[in-house]
């Protein structure tokens, strides 16, 4: 079974400053990868998606994740935070062939934004 | 992109009352929806899986006879609790997705229900 660990609860960086959060992900094939931003009291916006091709992969807002199959990771990137980026961040894991099976989400990632 | 729209924002009523939340994707067809839940500072917890036309199936713990879910059309599902006590309040979430598997799931914007 898929599996998808983010090893931060709570990462607090610096506006300005660049970003890195991390996702793990355990599964036999070659997944379907996915990060999600939720802010307080709404729903989860996709940032991004790998399904194949280029392991780097560019999405709204300015973030970019780079899938390292070495590595079973999937990791988000953003060069320079905005106090607005503050929110909870999911990375999901999709199978292949499986249309209707829901996605395997991750614990989540706080970030915090200071001045 | 894609869009989910889900109803209501929030609910606040009395225990006992039964609540329908809706769920309906705008622009594209939803062969298949996801309800969540989800507590504060956690994860999302799947309730229930459905694809329209079919009885929704339901992760193990939670009970369907409370938790009725309908997905009678490619646009709308709906969520409702039944007999709702002040437990059963939360945050819930639908989500919506097409027929292949690289498609992503597109999420609404939740409904925060409150049971006093």
């Amino acid at each position: 079974a898929q599996s998808v660990t983010q090893p931060d609860i709570h990462i607090t960086v610096s506006e300005g400053a660049s970003l890195e959060l991390r996702c793990n992900y355990s599964y036999g094939a070659t997944p379907y990868l996915f990060w999600y931003v939720q802010s307080p009291g709404q729903g989860l916006q996709l940032l991004l998606k790998y399904f194949s091709g280029d392991t780097l992969v560019q999405g709204i807002k300015g973030f970019e994740a780079e899938f390292k199959r070495s590595q079973s990771s999937f990791n988000l990137r953003k060069p320079s935070v905005h106090w607005s980026d503050a929110a909870e961040y999911f990375c999901a894991v999709g199978r292949m062939n499986s249309g209707n099976t829901p996605l395997v989400f991750g614990k989540g990632t706080r970030l915090s934004v200071i001045a | 992109g894609a869009v989910v729209s889900q109803h209501p924002s929030r609910v606040i009523c009395k225990s006992g009352t039964s609540v329908k939340i809706e769920c309906r994707s705008l622009d594209f067809q939803a062969t298949t929806m996801f309800w969540y839940r989800q507590f504060p500072k956690q994860s999302l917890m799947l309730m229930a899986t459905s694809n329209e036309g079919s009885k929704a199936t339901y992760e193990q713990g939670v009970e369907k006879d409370k938790f009725l879910i309908n997905h009678a059309s490619l646009t709308l599902s709906t969520l409702t609790v039944t007999s709702a006590h002040p437990e059963d309040s939360s945050f819930y979430i639908c989500s919506a997705k097409g027929p292949l598997s690289n498609q992503p799931q597109h999420f609404g914007d939740g409904t925060r229900l409150s049971i006093l």
